[in-house]
C-alpha cells in the first residue's frame, strides 16, 4: 500500500518562530488534506490541497503532486499551534478512506 | 448538529467484554467513516459507509470488529470480546457523498477506549 512520511517527527520551537513541514508519498493520490491534533485528541481540517498552495491567515500549505510531497508553513507561531499535525491522502473516486502520515509533533515554548 | 459527535467519550472495560461505540455524523453527509489511532499503529482506517452500505470493510482488524450504519445517520462500532490490544481512540468521520469529487472529512472527539 502506499506510504506517508512525515519530516520531522518532532519539532520545538520558541513562540514567534516560523516552521515548515513535510509530508512525503510513494504513489500517486487523488486528495491531500492537513490536521492539526490539539492536546485534547481533536482532529481538526487546516487543508485540503490536492494540488497548488493555499492561505490561511499564518498557515500555507503547497502540494507537488508530480513530485509526491506537500508542505505545512506555520508562521509566527504561537503556543495554540502546539500539538501533532497529520498530512493524510486518498487514492480513488468513491471512497474517500484516508491514509494517515506518521506525524509531526510541534512544541511551541513561551 | 455542528459537527460529528461521538459516544461514550471515555469507556473503561475488562477484558471479554463487548462494547458499542457510537458515532453522529453532520447531518446531511452521506460518507462516514471509522478510524482508529493507538500508540503502536498510528490512525488507520477501519470501515467506509456510502448511506447504509460498507462498500470497505477492509481496515476491520479481525471478526470480532463490525459496524452498522442506520437510517443514513448513525453509526455504531461494535467490538465483541475485547481483548487488551483493543485499547485506542475510535474516531468517527464523516463527508459530503463522493463518488465523482473530493470532499473533506470532518472528525468527531473520539471515543477512548480502555480494556482491562
Amino acid at each position: 500500500g502506499i506510504q506517508v512520511e512525515q519530516s520531522p517527527p518532532d519539532l520545538i520551537l520558541q513562540e514567534g518562530a516560523n516552521s515548515t513541514l513535510r509530508c512525503n508519498f510513494s504513489d500517486s493520490v487523488n486528495n491531500l488534506q492537513w490536521f492539526h491534533q490539539n492536546p485534547w485528541g481533536q482532529l481538526i481540517n487546516l487543508f485540503y490541497i490536492p494540488s497548488g498552495t493555499k492561505q490561511n491567515g499564518r498557515l500555507s500549505a503547497t502540494t507537488v503532486a508530480t513530485e509526491r510531497y506537500s508542505l505545512l508553513y506555520i508562521s509566527s507561531s504561537q503556543t495554540t499551534d502546539s500539538g501533532v499535525y497529520f498530512c493524510a491522502v486518498t487514492l480513488n473516486f468513491g471512497n474517500e478512506k484516508l491514509t494517515f502520515g506518521t506525524g509531526t509533533r510541534l512544541t511551541i515554548i513561551p | 448538529g455542528a459537527g460529528v459527535s461521538q459516544s461514550p467519550s471515555n469507556k473503561v472495560t475488562e477484558k471479554g467484554k463487548d462494547v458499542e461505540l457510537r458515532c453522529d455524523p453532520i447531518s446531511g453527509h452521506t460518507a462516514l467513516y471509522w478510524y482508529r489511532q493507538s500508540l503502536g499503529q498510528g490512525l488507520e482506517f477501519l470501515i467506509y459507509f456510502q448511506g447504509n452500505s460498507a462498500p470497505d470493510k477492509s481496515g476491520l482488524p479481525s471478526d470480532r470488529f463490525s459496524a452498522e450504519r442506520t437510517g443514513g445517520s448513525v453509526s455504531t462500532l461494535t467490538i465483541q470480546r475485547t481483548q487488551q490490544e483493543d485499547s485506542a481512540v475510535y474516531l468517527c468521520a464523516s463527508s459530503l457523498a463522493a463518488t465523482t469529487t473530493q470532499e473533506t472529512q470532518y472528525f468527531g472527539p473520539g471515543t477512548r477506549l480502555l480494556v482491562l
